[in-house]
């Protein structure tokens, strides 16, 4: 089944202790997108990345550290995470660099922060 | 960035009404797409539809879009109560950044049984 699959799905952690959110693909695509989303502030890139070891920063992308060393893998770092980077995250992909075919997104990484 | 704002921004209708939102838009896009979320999952592409397109149907769904107006508004047909999830429109900018997809805030459609 073609699916974008991110894990975990749920994470409480600290302040300041460093963490991963994976995300992968199974679709060949050659972009991948990270968002969040807050109540009240809709989505949000953080990240995205047109292909292999090109990653270029969205429009919040304080706080966060992507790679994309493989097509279909694209994690998400906190270094140092704090509470204001308790959200929804969301992992999308499509086919194309353009923005001219549907985005297709993970089920959603809910991050406390505490 | 340039950002679709939907209206309104919560609906509530008796199932088998017709249900619709709005979006609108501040510059020349590309293509504007239409998204659903169902309650803290991953949103689901609906409909894209191109800038030299004017209207657009799949299943139930109807989507229209007025270039001149910059406005664009998704129609549900005869809804049922699993239609009940937040709608987003997302927006591609024209030109250079046809690569970038902002998206507004959503409305949130409750459609009761």
């Amino acid at each position: 089944e073609a699916q974008v699959t991110q894990n975990p799905r749920y994470l409480i952690t600290v302040t300041g202790k460093k963490l991963t959110v994976t995300c992968s693909q199974n679709m060949n695509h050659e972009y991948m997108s990270w968002y969040r989303q807050d109540p009240g502030l809709g989505l949000r890139q953080i990240y995205y990345s047109m292909n292999v070891e090109a990653t270029d920063k969205g429009d919040v992308p304080e706080g966060y550290k992507v790679s994309r060393k493989e097509k279909r893998n694209f994690p998400l770092i906190l270094e140092s995470p704090s509470p204001n980077q308790t959200s929804l995250y969301f992992c999308a992909s499509r086919s194309s660099i353009w923005a001219n075919s549907p985005l297709h997104f993970g089920n959603g990484t809910r991050l406390t922060v505490t | 960035s340039q950002q679709g704002e939907e209206d309104p921004q919560a609906l509530s209708i008796q199932e088998g009404e017709n249900a619709t939102m709005n979006c609108s838009y501040k510059t020349s896009i590309n293509n504007l797409q239409w998204y659903r979320q169902n309650s803290g999952r991953g949103l689901v592409h609906l409909i894209l539809i191109r800038s030299n397109e004017r209207e657009k149907h799949s299943g139930r769904l109807r989507v229209t879009l007025d270039t001149s107006k910059k406005s664009s508004s998704l129609l549900i047909t005869a809804s049922r109560a699993a239609d009940t999830a937040s709608y987003f429109c997302a927006t591609v900018p024209s030109g250079a950044g046809s690569y970038q997809l902002t998206f507004g805030k959503g409305t949130k459609l409750s459609v009761i049984p």
